[in-house]
């Protein structure tokens, strides 16, 4: 089983769905989560991070944390065509280890 | 502005020719790390840096050399550089770790042919 785990998609959706990302993780005591966007040929960026059990919310973009199950998801509100990109999950276990991402298509 | 540089951004060498890729950071960040990125496989750590003259192998050092000398810089070096090497390498650096701030700071990356 791969530490961190996604789907690679691609996941396509029309504008103004909503997009969802999952994650799931092996290790239990990763304390810390994060979302990364690359867009193509560019390097990974911050988009969110979440540290405690539940919801947290940044504009569009809502990290869920469910540590007893192991999972944390991205959800996307009113996709735009510029959410096209690929999104990684990462886990910190005293370094990051990052999933190999989910390439998400938001059509016009 | 706070930024990581790497260069270069494309290298195509051949087997067995020496090569460094440099990264170098200007805010003044503790931690300093390499990573490859291949189809499929995500970002997959190659070494790490804790501090100026501390580095430690991560998931896939085999190949690969790693200095820290001065706490900006972080070069990479393919001692004798192999087709498999092939690969996207992107530079990162953030705040000592166990802090509040974990956001990684990514260089724009260094596309290598390894022919």
């Amino acid at each position: 089983q791969k530490e961190v785990e996604q789907n690679s998609g691609p996941l396509s959706v029309p504008e103004g769905a909503i997009a969802s990302l999952n994650c799931t993780y092996s290790d239990r005591v990763s304390q810390s989560f994060f979302w990364y966007r690359q867009y193509s040929g560019k390097s990974p960026e911050l988009i969110m991070s979440i540290y405690s059990n539940g919801d947290k919310e940044d504009g569009r973009f809502t990290a869920q944390l469910n540590k007893a199950s192991q999972y944390v998801s991205l959800l996307i509100r009113d996709s735009q065509p510029s959410d096209s990109a690929t999104y990684l999950c990462a886990v910190n276990r005293g370094k990051l280890i990052f999933g190999q991402g989910t390439e998400l298509s938001v059509k016009p | 502005e706070a930024q990581v540089t790497q260069n270069p951004r494309y290298l195509i060498t051949v087997t067995g020719k020496k090569l460094t890729v440099t990264c170098s950071q200007n805010m003044n960040h503790e931690y300093m790390s390499w990573y490859r990125q291949d189809p499929g496989l995500g970002l997959r750590q190659i070494y790490y840096s804790m501090n100026v003259e501390v580095t430690d192998k991560g998931d896939v050092p085999e190949g690969y050399k790693v200095s820290r000398k001065e706490k900006r810089n972080f070069p990479l070096i393919l001692e004798s550089p192999s087709p498999n090497q092939t690969s996207l390498y992107f530079c990162a650096s953030r705040s000592a770790p166990g802090g509040t701030n974990e956001k990684l700071f990514f260089g724009s990356g260094t596309q290598l042919s390894v022919l």
